[in-house]
């Protein structure tokens, strides 16, 4: 275990549904981070929260909504996704400092259908 | 694009040969770290390079970097079929929070 946990480890959803992925980290790290990983693609940053405040948007659709209540949780809520949205959506944490790792969680992977 | 690139993008060895992956960037660098990830998992650090070090140790990883070359090698001595698994560099050049990882090298380590 990576300090770093996933719910859920899969899911499965319709296009008009909504719903939530949850990330909690153990760790005392102060940021936060969303990565999308589709096949045959290089991880996409989608979102970091560093001291609870958002600092990237990597041009992210709307249908994908961050949240970061404390500097443990951070959600993505998901709505009317696209079947292209479909991947291997990780979390990772780490310090807010130079030269520090990312610690990832085991990943929800989502199907849309 | 800043995201860097593995090579090869696959590797198929034999257990006890040593396995080498490059890694190569476009922006400067505060450092570069290299990843492991087992097939549908997340990824787990294996080592972190500062941009002053052109070499470092962790058990039988070699990493070696050339700034000037924008390059980086993963050399794993003594493969066993546990090394299987996919390994990704990863670059801080867009700022130290903002990791970017490369495509990925797949490596297959037969008995």
């Amino acid at each position: 275990e990576t300090g770093v946990t996933q719910t859920p480890r899969h899911l499965v959803m319709g296009m008009t549904n909504k719903k939530s992925l949850k990330c909690e980290q153990h760790l005392g790290h102060n940021a936060m981070y969303w990565y999308k990983q589709s096949a045959k693609k290089p991880l996409e940053l989608m979102f970091v929260y560093s001291l609870e405040e958002r600092v990237e948007n990597n041009s992210v659709p709307s249908r994908f909504s961050p949240e970061c209540p404390n500097s443990s949780h951070l959600f993505l809520h998901l709505h009317t996704l696209q079947p292209e949205d479909s991947a291997l959506y990780l979390c990772a944490s780490s310090q807010v400092a130079e030269d520090t790792e990312a610690f990832f969680g085991q990943g929800t992977r989502l199907t849309v259908v | 694009s800043q995201q860097g690139e593995e090579d090869p993008q696959a590797l198929s060895i034999q257990e006890g040969e040593n396995a080498t992956m490059n890694c190569s960037y476009k922006t400067s660098i505060n450092n570069l770290q290299w990843y492991r990830q087992n097939s549908g998992r997340g990824l787990v650090h294996l080592i972190l390079i500062r941009s002053n070090e052109r070499e470092k140790h962790s058990g039988r990883l070699r990493v070696t970097l050339d700034t000037s070359k924008k390059s980086s090698s993963l050399l794993i001595t003594a493969s066993r079929a546990a090394d299987t698994a996919s390994y990704f560099c990863a670059t801080d050049g867009a700022g130290f929070q903002k990791l970017v990882f490369g495509t990925g090298t797949r490596l297959l380590v037969s008995p």
